[in-house]
């Protein structure tokens, strides 16, 4: 039971550049979510989803894109990568009916972007 | 909504002192409240929460908090710290359906000194 897995783990991008960040869960959840944490900022929801098939925005979308085509997979993408989006990146889950708001997150993506 | 302060950005605190990490939160409804851990380069793991019963919760390796509602609280204690307890700790909101994203904090790093 693998729980919660990003990739990739670390990442570098040119300014412009595109690139998606997987997030796949083995446990079945309904909900699944994206933070950035920065410096000084906590963590901050980019995107989230409760169920295939759908994407809500969250405190900062702009710059990102999501899919959720399968239950166990939710992407985020960056179309167009700036400096500003230089972050970790962390993909959660939970499941429904059981999880209140307890979270499962993966270990992180750290992104650069020059 | 809600939102989160953690009035304290960094901790240093010495092993086997007692430490207490402040977390505010403001509501207009009822919520669900926890703390995440962060060890260093790791993602984020759930330490405890309060969801209803008892305002007074434990985790099993020696930290609790309390929910006071007339202070919109949820502080995090440890009466003896040690080495392996430095992290970043989080504390977060929800409303209590549980089903809308949670609200972090910008956590509060804790050093333990030896």
């Amino acid at each position: 039971n693998a729980g919660v897995t990003q990739t990739p783990k670390f990442r570098v991008l040119k300014t412009g550049q595109s690139m998606t960040l997987l997030c796949a869960q083995d446990m079945n959840h309904e909900y699944m979510y994206w933070y950035r944490q920065d410096p000084g900022m906590g963590l901050r929801l980019i995107h989230y989803s409760v169920g295939e098939g759908t994407t809500a925005k969250g405190e900062v979308p702009d710059g990102y894109n999501v899919s959720r085509l399968k239950k166990q997979n939710f992407l985020l993408g960056l179309e167009s990568a700036a400096p500003s989006q230089t972050s970790v990146y962390f993909c959660a889950s939970k499941d429904r009916e059981r999880g209140a708001n307890v979270l499962t997150f993966g270990a992180g993506s750290r992104l650069t972007v020059l | 909504a809600q939102s989160v302060t953690q009035l304290d950005s960094q901790v240093p605190v010495f092993e086997e002192a007692p430490v207490e990490l402040r977390c505010n939160y403001s509501s207009s409804v009822s919520v669900y409240l926890f703390w995440y851990v962060q060890y260093p380069n790791q993602g984020l793991q759930l330490l405890l929460k309060y969801l209803s019963g008892s305002t007074l919760v434990e985790s099993i390796n020696g930290f609790e908090a309390e929910f006071n509602k007339s202070q919109t609280s949820f502080h995090l204690r440890k009466p003896s710290v040690h080495i392996s307890d430095t992290a970043e700790y989080f504390c977060a909101v929800s409303d209590s359906s549980g089903n809308t994203p949670l609200v972090f904090g910008k956590g509060t790093r804790l050093s333990v000194i030896a």
